[in-house]
């Protein structure tokens, strides 16, 4: 596609469900990356994927966090049980190379 | 101390006038700068990119780097209020995994 698309744009979730964040990156692109976004805060770095590896994935806050990709394109971040901390933008981006990130609009994330 | 320092604002301007957003940060092997724009409710937009210390300048944009300082600096001549939006500085020392500051908040008024 003609850039980075994430779904769903918004997503409202009880405390203690299971949500999936879907991200279509720009075909052709090796490397993915999820942050997260909190109000006022900076981008937080999650994981990294080059190609359907993931070489570091220190930023995950915690073991309910995982994410993979499949086929060297989409990318499903799952976050389980989830908590109100977890409330946040979760960003996806991707890049041909190792710079010059493309951002998608991201999910917006309620947990109530 | 966070890795990469940048103050949040809000920062108001009058239209036509230049604008300075900065940041400073702690890791001497970053290589990397960018800066990043950000409107409400979209993704950060990659404005300018450098590698290493010097300037970079594109149109109304200019990007200084000062590493014997870890200091980073975006410049907008003549602002404008479609320039209204959060300005986050991104580092890195490989190309992968950006460590970005908390963005600065900029309002233009016409």
């Amino acid at each position: 596609g003609a850039g980075v698309s994430q779904s769903p744009s918004n997503k409202v979730t009880e405390k203690g469900k299971d949500v999936e964040l879907r991200c279509d990156p720009i075909s052709g692109h090796t490397a993915l990356y999820w942050y997260r976004q909190s109000l006022g805060q900076g981008l937080e770095f999650l994981i990294y994927f080059q190609g359907n590896s993931a070489p570091d994935k220190s930023g995950l806050p915690s073991d309910r966090f995982s994410a993979e990709r499949t086929g060297g394109s989409v990318s499903t971040l799952t976050i389980q049980r989830t908590q109100q901390e977890d409330s946040a933008v979760y960003l996806c981006a991707s890049s041909p190379a190792n710079y010059g990130y493309t951002f998608g609009s991201g999910t917006r994330l309620t947990v109530v | 101390q966070k890795e990469v320092e940048q103050d949040p604002g809000p920062l108001s301007v009058p239209e036509g006038a230049i604008v300075s957003l900065n940041c400073t940060y702690s890791n001497s092997a970053f290589q990397y700068f960018m800066w990043y724009r950000q409107y409400s409710r979209k993704g950060p937009e990659l404005l300018m990119y450098t590698y290493s210390s010097g300037n970079k300048e594109d149109g109304r944009f200019t990007a200084q780097v000062d590493k014997s300082s870890k200091y980073i600096s975006l410049f907008i001549r003549d602002s404008q209020p479609s320039d209204s939006a959060t300005y986050l500085c991104a580092m890195t020392q490989y190309g992968n995994k950006l460590v970005f500051g908390a963005g600065t908040i900029l309002r233009v008024k016409s």
